[in-house]
């Protein structure tokens, strides 16, 4: 079955500082990853999404994620933290057909001043 | 500018009673969501729709209903047989079905949902 990790669950990292968040995925074919922020009682917010081409994928509010198949990752980075970076982050993989995602339990990201 | 509605933001639900969550969409899409929210568990999808008058259950579907008359409505009603209804209860769209996962799903700001 299909299944995604973030393995952690929450980070404290300085402003200014860089960021790594991280994603492991499940899946038999070739994955539909998908990175989304989510504000304290809001909805989800696209970040940016991989299907194919170039592995490094380049998403709004400075955003970066690099898929690399032999590890099964999705990893989501960014140079420098804002304070209002601070939010929770999934990362999610869509199934071939039917649009179905499967999300990962999130990764709750704290910015310390 | 198009985009998801959700309302109400807050419900509050006696037991035993039906509640029913609203999700409107004017983004012109085929394909709506309901995905349910608890603390540390991610999103569980509840049911889908890929198009008017269809729909599938998703992982968690026991004890929830939807109807899909419109294109641009997808309502949810929680049922008493939902034993733990308490949750953060988010609709999605995307363009259509298929093998369309290029178009990703765009999501309303959510029904929290209590019991009194």
């Amino acid at each position: 079955a299909q299944s995604v990790t973030q393995p952690d669950i929450h980070i404290t990292v300085s402003e200014g500082a860089s960021l790594e968040l991280r994603c492991n995925y499940s899946y038999g074919a070739t994955p539909y990853l998908f990175w989304y922020v989510q504000s304290p009682g809001q909805g989800l917010q696209l970040l940016l999404k991989y299907f194919s081409g170039d592995t490094l994928v380049q998403g709004i509010k400075g955003f970066e994620a690099e898929f690399k198949r032999s590890q099964s990752s999705f990893n989501l980075r960014k140079p420098s933290v804002h304070w209002s970076d601070a939010a929770e982050y999934f990362c999610a993989v869509g199934m071939e057909y039917g649009n179905k995602l499967v999300f990962g339990a999130g990764t709750i990201l704290r910015v310390k001043s | 500018d198009g985009g998801i509605t959700q309302s109400p933001k807050y419900l509050f639900r006696k037991e035993g009673q039906n509640v029913t969550l609203s999700c409107e969409q004017n983004l012109n899409h085929d394909a709506m969501y309901w995905y349910r929210q608890d603390p540390g568990q991610g999103l569980r999808l509840i049911y889908y729709s890929q198009i008017v008058n269809d729909f599938q259950k998703g992982d968690i579907a026991e004890g929830y209903s939807v109807s899909r008359e419109k294109k641009e409505s997808f309502p949810l009603t929680v049922t008493s047989a939902q034993k733990n209804p308490t949750a953060f209860y988010l609709c999605a769209s995307s363009i259509g079905p298929g093998p369309l996962l290029d178009q990703p799903q765009h999501f309303g700001d959510g029904t929290r949902l209590s019991i009194l």
